[in-house]
């Protein structure tokens, strides 16, 4: 079964500098999708930025990137200019191509605490 | 990319009694999920809601207590029988299409009480 897991339980980082959050994962498989999801206060789960594996290029949105090593199974995601707004839990998520499998993974979350 | 309308939005319920709650799609998905979350915790799969057939459950969650219908591509329920204090959480319901790269979409989740 594919595991994600999310190392940093707290990140901080100042108004306007630049944080990167890290997941790794586990799988057999060679074609998968990788996802950055935000949770502010609200409850609401927030699609930040997506990867398809089978794409070397990484994927950007914004201020949003991410750090796509698949053979090390390494996805984190960077967020340059942090904004006050951007202060969530972050979970990274794993959803396999498998017809039979389609269902979204989730790390840990990290909760990122941005300072004024 | 789907909408979801998830209700209701919170209860406090007495032990021994069920809740069900809704997912309203604003257009048809293939795919449609249960999840559970403790406050400032990750989510936990349920189950997948499986259009006209029995949901597929997750190890550790049964249908007895965690019954799931889901009667056509846009609609789907959960219902949490026989409360118990240990059920309080929050529960969200996701859904999305089978191809693409897509994220799936999630309700805006419903807090449960159980006193």
């Amino acid at each position: 079964a594919q595991t994600v897991t999310q190392s940093q339980p707290e990140m901080s980082v100042q108004e306007a500098e630049t944080v990167t959050l890290s997941c790794t994962y586990d799988t057999s498989e060679s074609d998968y999708y990788l996802f950055w999801y935000k949770q502010p206060p609200s409850r609401q789960m927030i699609l930040v930025i997506r990867q398809e594996a089978y794409k070397q290029q990484n994927a950007t949105e914004n201020r949003f990137s991410v750090n796509f090593q698949k053979a090390a199974k390494s996805f984190s995601l960077k967020i340059s200019d942090s904004q006050l707004g951007d202060a969530a839990m972050y979970f990274c998520a794993y959803r396999s191509q498998l017809y039979n499998n389609n269902d979204m993974r989730f790390g840990a979350g990290t909760r990122l605490t941005v300072k004024p | 990319s789907a909408v979801i309308s998830q209700k209701p939005s919170r209860d406090i319920c007495q032990r021994g009694t069920s809740l069900t709650i809704q997912c309203q799609v604003d257009s048809q998905v293939t795919m449609m999920f249960w999840y559970r979350q403790q406050p400032g915790q990750s989510l936990t799969l349920i189950a997948t809601a499986n259009q006209g057939s029995e949901a597929t459950y997750e190890s550790g969650f049964v249908i007895d207590k965690f019954p799931i219908s889901r009667p056509n591509l846009t609609f789907s329920t959960l219902t949490v029988s026989n409360m118990s204090p240990e059920d309080s959480s929050i529960y969200l319901c996701s859904a999305g299409r089978l191809q693409g790269d897509y994220g799936y979409t999630f309700g805006s989740g419903t807090r449960l009480t159980v006193v």
